[in-house]
């Protein structure tokens, strides 16, 4: 069965400062990966996805991704932090294949934006 | 584009009493989830369906849970009878499927059993 974790369950940055959010995931084939932003109340919205192709992935709201497989692991970056990114972030994975199938989630990380 | 649209956002009811949470999917999506979130266990899946058909329902806590997609449209979770350990926020998600496996979710169902 796939799992993911997420190591850190607050991080706090500094608005305009780079922020890296860790992820890293068990599946013993090759996964789909997703990283989801949720703010207070709200549904979960998706910010990027890897399927397979280029490790490095570019999402919305200038939200990037490194698949490393050798580290099983999907980090999420942003160069600058704005304070309208304060939220929780969750990392999935999904198995491959033709059909649909559920995600697991990684318990979050809250991300707290100082001015 | 409407989104998944989820109903009621906001459900508060007595130990006992039967539940029914309500799911409308993006139209043109096949497969539809049911998650359920709280702070001891995050985000579960509890069961998904494809081409309305039930898939995976390994998540479903117990048989006090039950859940049905009669058309491609609509989707509904019932809970008969709650507990207040079923207290959570439910989320419905849909995904159009087809090799795209991107996931959509609704704006939840914030469930109170007391």
């Amino acid at each position: 069965a796939q799992s993911v974790t997420q190591p850190d369950i607050h991080i706090t940055v500094s608005e305009g400062a780079s922020l890296e959010l860790r992820c890293n995931y068990s599946y013993g084939a090759t996964p789909y990966l997703f990283w989801y932003v949720q703010s207070p109340g709200q549904g979960l919205q998706l910010l990027l996805k890897y399927f397979s192709g280029d490790t490095l992935v570019q999402g919305i709201k200038g939200f990037e991704a490194e698949f490393k497989r050798s580290q099983s692991s999907f980090n999420l970056r942003k160069p600058s932090v704005h304070w309208s990114d304060a939220a929780e972030y969750f990392c999935a994975v999904g198995a491959g294949g033709g059909g649909a199938d559920g995600l697991t989630f990684g318990k979050g990380t809250h991300l707290i934006i100082q001015p | 584009d409407a989104g998944v649209i989820q109903s009621p956002r906001h459900e508060v009811t007595e130990m006992g009493q039967e539940v029914t949470l309500r799911c409308k999917p993006i139209s043109g999506h096949n497969s539809l989830f049911w998650y359920r979130q709280t702070m001891m266990r995050g985000l579960e899946l509890l069961i998904y369906f494809n081409n309305n058909v039930p898939i995976d329902d390994s998540g479903m806590p117990e048989d006090r849970f039950s859940a049905k997609m009669p058309n491609a449209s609509f989707s509904t979770l019932k809970i008969q009878p709650s507990e207040p350990r079923d207290s959570a926020v439910y989320f419905c998600a849909s995904s159009p499927g087809g090799g795209n496996h991107e996931q959509y979710f609704g704006p939840g169902t914030r469930l109170t059993v007391t």
